[in-house]
């Protein structure tokens, strides 16, 4: 099944460390999204990108950095993750042109100690 | 700044009735509208999506649009307690350019 994925699923890490967080995708979309989800606070766009070559902040980006490998590939980096930080993270997809349906990954439970 | 309004509830009703989610949005020109149902600790899950005015129906669920109220309702019929969980509403604006915006959610409680 085309599918969207994410690894880690859970982390612990320490203030101050570099994390890197991934998603892969089979569903053939161009279109890739970072949320981040705190309880009360809802999804909240991180950074989106609609092709290999593009690639926008969404509402939160302060603190974090992305990068768009491969269509199929979409990565989500902390590079000096502090507490406040510690949430869900979810990856999610959307075809170009089709009505805009966005698909998630199973997500990646991180804390920051 | 483009929103989706939720009721964040709890919404509590018995098992076997008719639930009700509400959700209004900002952005007149938006065309297209979707639910997403989410468990506790789970990722959000597509279950409705709608484009025009008027009713969806698909299974138990039925999507409601009304454009000139700017607002969209998704019915659960004979509801059950596994349709406990979070119902996302989510918009897209006019520009195919824009990510979704989605509401806060609206957390059912379905009651045996």
């Amino acid at each position: 099944d085309a599918d969207v994925t994410q690894t880690p699923r859970n982390r612990i890490t320490k203030t101050g460390k570099r994390i890197m967080l991934e998603c892969s995708q089979t569903k053939g979309h161009d279109r890739m999204y970072w949320y981040r989800q705190d309880p009360g606070l809802g999804l909240r766009l991180i950074y989106y990108s609609f092709d290999v070559k593009d690639i926008n902040k969404g509402e939160i980006s302060d603190g974090y950095s992305v990068s768009r490998q491969a269509q199929a590939k979409f990565s989500l980096s902390l590079e000096s993750a502090i507490p406040n930080q510690t949430a869900l993270y979810f990856c999610a997809t959307s075809a170009l042109g089709a009505g805009n349906e966005q698909f998630f990954g199973p997500g990646t439970r991180l804390t920051v100690l | 700044q483009k929103e989706v309004e939720q009721n964040s509830g709890p919404l509590s009703v018995p098992e076997g009735a008719i639930a009700s989610l509400n959700c209004t949005y900002s952005d007149r020109g938006s065309q297209s509208f979707f639910w997403y149902r989410q468990y506790s600790g789970k990722s959000p899950e597509l279950i409705m999506s709608i484009y025009s005015n008027g009713d969806k129906e698909d299974g138990r669920f039925t999507a409601q649009l009304n454009k000139a109220s700017q607002y969209v309702s998704l019915l659960i019929r004979d509801s059950q307690p596994s349709d406990s969980a979070t119902y996302l509403c989510a918009v897209k604006g006019y520009s195919g350019n824009t990510p979704l915006v989605f509401g806060k959610g609206t957390r059912l409680s379905v009651i045996a």
